[in-house]
């Protein structure tokens, strides 16, 4: 059971725009701490896609956006492509736990 | 470029003992925290360990602490990721990472290594 709760899948067609949803606590998110989101394309590392809940990595399509509401981050993703098939994770830290924490993993089918 | 590159992993008995290497190029090394995260297989991203970059700090998770020690040797541009008392739950991919400095609230890791698979089993 991760601490910040992400859905196991999405899916969208090309062209489409999708959001992937991490809902924490008042123990990390709701405790001010920011929220990174990754990419892991299949059989790779995990890349930096998101941190500090809006700002991308220089080479990060704009494509690519976040924003915070409460205790929970949200990834959308528009005008999808197939090249964007892959896991995203979410990250923060908590408190409770002192500790570095990150979400399930979210599994984007791009149909 | 930034580069990092894992070694080190490969098939331990529980109770087993195996030391992680990472090769760090690109970048002054001393400059940077370094991370240790792992990825069981088919499973999410697991923090594991951090030291900063001087070497004077560490931290853990509490499910390695007590059988794992990060250290560092800047001089030659390595991490290092010492692991005792394996056990089965410990089988997971192991990445190295370096932290992102515009993640002032937060850690981020902003560069990761290929990684390097960590199997324990009799």
């Amino acid at each position: 059971q991760s601490v910040l709760t992400q859905p196991p899948s999405v899916s969208g067609a090309p062209g489409q725009r999708v959001t992937i949803s991490c809902t924490g606590s008042s123990s990390n998110i709701g405790a001010g701490y920011h929220v990174h989101w990754y990419q892991q394309l299949p059989g790779t590392a995990p890349k930096l896609l998101i941190f500090g809940y809006t700002n991308r990595p220089s080479g990060v399509p704009d494509r690519f956006s976040g924003s915070k509401s409460g205790t929970s981050a949200s990834l959308a993703i528009s005008g999808l492509q197939a090249e964007d098939e892959a896991d995203y994770h979410c990250q923060s830290y908590d408190t409770r736990l002192s500790a570095w924490v990150f979400g399930g993993g979210t599994k984007l089918t791009v149909l | 470029q930034v580069q990092l590159v894992e070694s080190g992993g490969g098939l331990v008995k529980p109770g087993g003992s195996l030391r992680l290497s990472c090769a760090a190029s690109g970048f002054r090394l001393s400059d940077y925290y370094m991370t240790w995260i792992r990825q069981a297989p088919g499973k999410g991203l697991e923090w594991v360990s951090y030291i900063t970059n001087s070497g004077n700090s560490m931290n853990y998770a509490d499910s390695v602490k007590g059988r794992f020690i990060i250290s560092r040797d800047n001089a030659k541009n390595l991490v290092y990721l010492q692991m005792d008392s394996l056990r089965a739950e410990d089988t997971a991919m192991y990445y190295c990472t370096r932290e992102g400095r515009d993640c002032i609230n937060t850690s981020c890791y902003e560069s990761w290594g290929q990684g390097t698979l960590v199997t324990v089993s009799s």
